[in-house]
C-alpha cells in the first residue's frame, strides 16, 4: 500500500520567514496530493491541493511543488505569521476514493 | 453547500461499555463517507469508508464496526471499548463523480475519552 512520509515532525520559525514542510510517497498510482491545516482541537482543513498533472499551485502566500518523477512534495508558506501555527498534514491517494496522510508537521511561528 | 455533522461531540465512556458515533451529510447524494481516528498528538488513520449504502470497507482490524444505513448517515460502533480506542475520531465525505474530484472534508469531530 502507499506510505507516505513527512518531514519535520516540528518546525519553528520566526514571524515573516518562509516554511517548507516535504513529503514522500511511494505508490506511483498516487496523482493527487492534498495539504490540510489543524488547528488545535479543531478539524482538519484541506488548505492547498496538487494533482499529478502540475509541477506548482500556488494560492497567496501558500504554494506546493510537486516532483512526480522523485515521488516528493513540498509546502511552502512565505511570510508566516502566528496564526499559521497549527499542525499540517500531506496526503496522497492511492486510489480514487482513500488518502494515506503523513504523520503530520507542528508548525510554531513566534514572534 | 454540504455540511457534515457528527455527534456527540465529546464523551467520556468506561472500559467495556458499547458505542455509537453518528455522523451526517447534508447536501449532497452518494457521498464516500470515511470514519479516521486520531490519537493524542498523532497522525489521521482511516478505520473505515463506504462507497454506499451497505458497503463498509475496514482498514484496521479492531473491536470497532461501522455501518451505513442511509446514503447520508454513518455509524461506528462497539460493543465493548477499550482503553485504547481514545481518540479524536473524525468523519469525512468525498463527493464521487465523473470530475474525478478527490478532496475529502472532515466534520467538526467526536474526542472520545475511555476511563
Amino acid at each position: 500500500g502507499e506510505n507516505v512520509e513527512q518531514h519535520p515532525s516540528t518546525l519553528s520559525v520566526q514571524e515573516g520567514d518562509s516554511a517548507v514542510i516535504k513529503c514522500t510517497y511511494s505508490d506511483s498510482a498516487s496523482n493527487y496530493f492534498p495539504w490540510y491545516k489543524q488547528e488545535l482541537g479543531k478539524r482538519p482543513q484541506l488548505i492547498i491541493d496538487i494533482r499529478s498533472n502540475v509541477g506548482e499551485k500556488k494560492d497567496q502566500r501558500i504554494a506546493v511543488t510537486l516532483n512526480k518523477t522523485a515521488k516528493h512534495f513540498s509546502l511552502h508558506i512565505t511570510e508566516t505569521q502566528p496564526e499559521d501555527s497549527a499542525v499540517y498534514f500531506c496526503a496522497a491517494n492511492p486510489t480514487a476514493s482513500k488518502l494515506t496522510f503523513g504523520t503530520g508537521t507542528r508548525l510554531q511561528v513566534t514572534l | 453547500s454540504q455540511t457534515i455533522h457528527q455527534w456527540p461531540a465529546t464523551l467520556v465512556q468506561p472500559v467495556g461499555s458499547p458505542l455509537s458515533l453518528e455522523c451526517t451529510v447534508e447536501g449532497t447524494s452518494n457521498p464516500n463517507l470515511y470514519w479516521y481516528r486520531q490519537a493524542a498528538g498523532r497522525g489521521l488513520q482511516l478505520l473505515f469508508y463506504s462507497v454506499g449504502i451497505g458497503q463498509i470497507s475496514s482498514e484496521v482490524p479492531q473491536n470497532l464496526s461501522a455501518s451505513r444505513p442511509q446514503d447520508r448517515q454513518f455509524i461506528l460502533s462497539s460493543k465493548k471499548l477499550l482503553l485504547s480506542d481514545s481518540g479524536f475520531y473524525l468523519c469525512a465525505w468525498r463527493q464521487p463523480g465523473p470530475r474525478r474530484t478527490y478532496e475529502q472534508y472532515f466534520g467538526p469531530g467526536t474526542r472520545l475519552t475511555v476511563t
